[in-house]
C-alpha cells in the first residue's frame, strides 16, 4: 500500500516563482527520498533526507523533514519550464529487518508555465 | 553499462498471452526492484532482490506474477495469461544496498510500457 500522500495533486506556477510541494507518510523512517518524473518513464533521484535531518539543500532544492509530524515539503525556488514534471516523496520505513522497498507516494504534477 | 536498462520499451500483447520483460541493473549493485505504475498513478512495488537472499514477494498482485534474478544480476518479471489490468509502465531500479535496513539512492531504468488488448 503507498503510505506517501503528497499535496497538492497538481500544481501551476509561472516561471520565476517558488514551487512547495508537501508528502506525509505513516510510520517511522530510515529516511525519506524526492524523485522527479519525467512523461511517465524512469525517475531520477534529486535528494536524500535522514530522519535525524532537518533541512537540507541541493541546488535551487531545499528539503524540509518533520517527524514529529511525519511530514516532509520539498521547495524549488527560481523555478523554470524545465522543472515540469512529476514529483514523488519515497519513504524507507523501518521495519526493523532487512527490507529496503521504499513506498512511494501518489506524486505532484508540477506545471511551470514559461 | 552505465545505467539501468529494460527490455523491451514497449510492448503490446493480447489477453491471456504471456509476456517476459527484462531489467539490466547497473554492475555491482546488490539490490533490484521492480515496480508497476499506473497511468497517472504512483509507484506500486511488486517485488525486491537482494543479493542472495529470498526475495521480497510481498507487492506481487497475483500467482501469475513472478520474477526471477540470475546470477545476482540481470532480471526477468514474467507475467502469466495477461489481463487488461496488467497494463502499466514496468520500471525496474537498482542501487547498492549497505546492511541491513538501509535505504539508499534507487537508480530506475527508462520502463517498460505494457499494453494487454
Amino acid at each position: 500500500s503507498q503510505q506517501g500522500e503528497e499535496d497538492p495533486q497538481a500544481l501551476s506556477i509561472q516561471e520565476g516563482e517558488n514551487a512547495t510541494m508537501n508528502c506525509s507518510y505513516k510510520t517511522s523512517i530510515n529516511n525519506l527520498q524526492w524523485y522527479r518524473q519525467n512523461s511517465g518513464r524512469g525517475l531520477v533521484h534529486l535528494i536524500l533526507i535522514r530522519s535525524n535531518e532537518r533541512e537540507k539543500h541541493s541546488g535551487r532544492l531545499r528539503v524540509t523533514l518533520d517527524t514529529s509530524k511525519k511530514s516532509s515539503s520539498l521547495l524549488i525556488t527560481a523555478s523554470r519550464a524545465a522543472d515540469t514534471a512529476s514529483y514523488f516523496c519515497a519513504s524507507g520505513p523501518i521495519y526493523g529487518g532487512s527490507q529496503g522497498n521504499l513506498i512511494f507516494g501518489k506524486g505532484t504534477k508540477l506545471s511551470v508555465k514559461p | 553499462g552505465a545505467g539501468v536498462s529494460q527490455s523491451p520499451s514497449n510492448k503490446v500483447t493480447e489477453k491471456g498471452k504471456d509476456v517476459e520483460l527484462r531489467c539490466d541493473p547497473i554492475s555491482g549493485h546488490t539490490a533490484l526492484y521492480w515496480y508497476r505504475q499506473s497511468l497517472g498513478q504512483g509507484l506500486e512495488f511488486l517485488i525486491y532482490f537482494q543479493g542472495n537472499s529470498a526475495p521480497d514477494k510481498s507487492g506481487l498482485p497475483s500467482d501469475r506474477f513472478s520474477a526471477e534474478r540470475t546470477g545476482g544480476s540481470v532480471s526477468t518479471l514474467t507475467i502469466q495469461r495477461t489481463q487488461q489490468e496488467d497494463s502499466a509502465v514496468y520500471l525496474c531500479a537498482s542501487s547498492l544496498a549497505r546492511g541491513l535496513s538501509s535505504y539508499n539512492e534507487q537508480f530506475f531504468g527508462p520502463g517498460t510500457r505494457l499494453t494487454v488488448l
